[in-house]
């Protein structure tokens, strides 16, 4: 089984749509969790840390279900800017040198 | 602040060449990577620095070196490419503590042919 990963892709969803990816990882130790944005050809770039109870920031909620070792992203409104890659992220270590594992990534296109 | 640059953006080696590619960071950051990107594949770490003189080997070593002289910089070598070693390289850098955001350069495409 590999360390993480993620919902294949891609999705695509009408603008104004809701959509929800999947998660999981392998390591129950595991001690945090991120999504990353990436753009076509771009760096990634920090969307959003997920915490145990749960976090919001704005249309996008995370959740953490650490019974199921899954995390979710869910998206409310899509936009069209919001097409792109989404990446899972795990640490699995609690300090030490935060070698994280990415996901392949979930690629998402908002379509007009 | 110009946080983490790369050089060069593009490259085109031939199998056997060597070349480096420079890594930068303005934060102070003690945490320093490097990863490639091959496409439709997520990051696979090559080798990482906890600080100035010190790094490890990630999941993916061979055929690259790491040198830490600096907090600043963390260049990669490329021994003798190999076509296997087209890919996108990204360089990333973490602070010590505080947020576990890992910070990314724009990245080098590397090309061996």
């Amino acid at each position: 089984r590999k360390e993480v990963e993620q919902d294949p892709g891609p999705f695509n969803v009408p603008e104004g749509a809701t959509v929800a990816f999947n998660c999981t990882y392998s390591n129950s130790a595991s001690q945090s969790f991120f999504w990353y944005r990436q753009d076509c050809r771009k760096e990634p770039k920090l969307l959003m840390s997920v915490y145990s109870s749960g976090n919001e920031d704005g249309r996008f909620t995370a959740q953490l279900n650490r019974a199921s070792q899954y995390i979710s992203l869910l998206i409310r409104d899509s936009k069209l800017s919001d097409s792109a890659t989404y990446l899972c992220v795990v640490n699995p270590y609690s300090g030490g040198y935060q070698k994280v594992t990415f996901g392949t990534g979930t690629k998402l296109q908002v379509i007009p | 602040n110009a946080g983490v640059t790369q050089t060069p953006k593009f490259r085109i080696l031939k199998i056997g060449q060597s070349m480096t590619l420079q890594c930068a960071q303005d934060m102070n950051h003690n945490y320093m990577y490097w990863y490639r990107q091959d496409p439709g594949m997520g990051l696979k770490l090559i080798y990482y620095s906890v600080g100035a003189g010190i790094t490890d080997k990630g999941e993916v070593p061979n055929g690259y070196n790491v040198s830490r002289s600096t907090t600043e910089d963390f260049p990669l070598r490329l021994e003798l490419a190999a076509p296997s070693q087209t890919s996108v390289y990204f360089c990333a850098s973490r602070g010590t503590y505080g947020s576990d955001e890992q910070y990314f350069g724009p990245g080098t495409r590397l090309t061996v042919t």
